[in-house]
């Protein structure tokens, strides 16, 4: 199976910050990468699909960028409906596997 | 608008069996492949759990090693449902069990577009 891992697993962040979440995958997995928001008590939202794509609805200062291994998931200024937990999720093997998530919390 | 209900959660024994439905709205069901997305203990990670695809895909099945042989993915897309039969559980299998649509690019891409609310499964005697 295709492994996945996130840095940092948590962050504290102030409103207005920009901060930057990084996911690598185990193999190669060319742009096959998601990225969701999970708040607590709520369903995972996808925020980027294909590495980069903005989901429809999301706002504009999340962005993602990467290829083959590394990936970022930028938020240009944080709000205050920005703190969550983020997931990336490889989709290049059917055997889908998430990575273990990064927490943004209040600074 | 597109929704996902979960429901058939519940406390059950360890070794016993369990059905969760996800009872879907507001699009062809038939057109898209259906997962199980599972989150286990508080502070834990989201897990997947398996999938199943559309009938156009041959409706054919795939399933995380931790839970192959022991689980089963059905779709019955006249009532736009999709099951997943959870056999023999164990302790560790207590989680919050959600659905999700799959969303197939046309190159070959899948992302988990809309997801249910989920429904809590606790295995413990």
């Amino acid at each position: 199976d295709i492994q996945m891992t996130q840095s940092p697993s948590s962050l504290s962040a102030s409103v207005g910050d920009r901060v930057t979440l990084t996911c690598r995958a185990s193999q190669s997995i060319s742009i096959y990468l998601n990225w969701y928001q999970q708040k607590p008590g709520k369903a995972p939202k996808l925020l980027i699909y294909a590495a980069s794509s903005l989901q429809s609805g999301v706002p504009s200062r999340f962005s993602g960028s990467g290829s083959g291994t590394d990936f970022t998931l930028t938020i240009s200024s944080l709000q205050p409906e920005d703190f969550a937990t983020y997931y990336c999720q490889q989709s290049y093997s059917t055997l889908f596997t998430f990575g273990p998530g990064t927490k943004v919390d209040i600074k | 608008e597109v929704q996902l209900v979960e429901s058939g959660g519940g406390l059950v024994q360890p070794g016993r069996s369990l059905r969760l439905s996800c009872t879907a709205s507001g699009f062809t069901f038939g057109d898209y492949g259906m997962s199980w997305v599972r989150r286990q203990a508080p502070g834990k990670g989201l897990e997947w759990v398996g999938f199943i695809r559309s009938k156009a895909y041959g409706g054919t099945t795939e399933y995380a090693a931790s839970v192959k042989g022991r689980f089963t993915i059905s779709r019955d897309d006249s009532k736009s449902i999709a099951y997943l039969q959870m056999n023999s559980l164990k302790t560790e299998d207590t989680a919050v069990y959600y659905c999700s649509r799959m969303d197939l690019s046309s190159s070959g891409y899948y992302s988990f577009d809309y997801w249910g609310q989920g429904t809590l499964v606790t295995v413990s005697s």
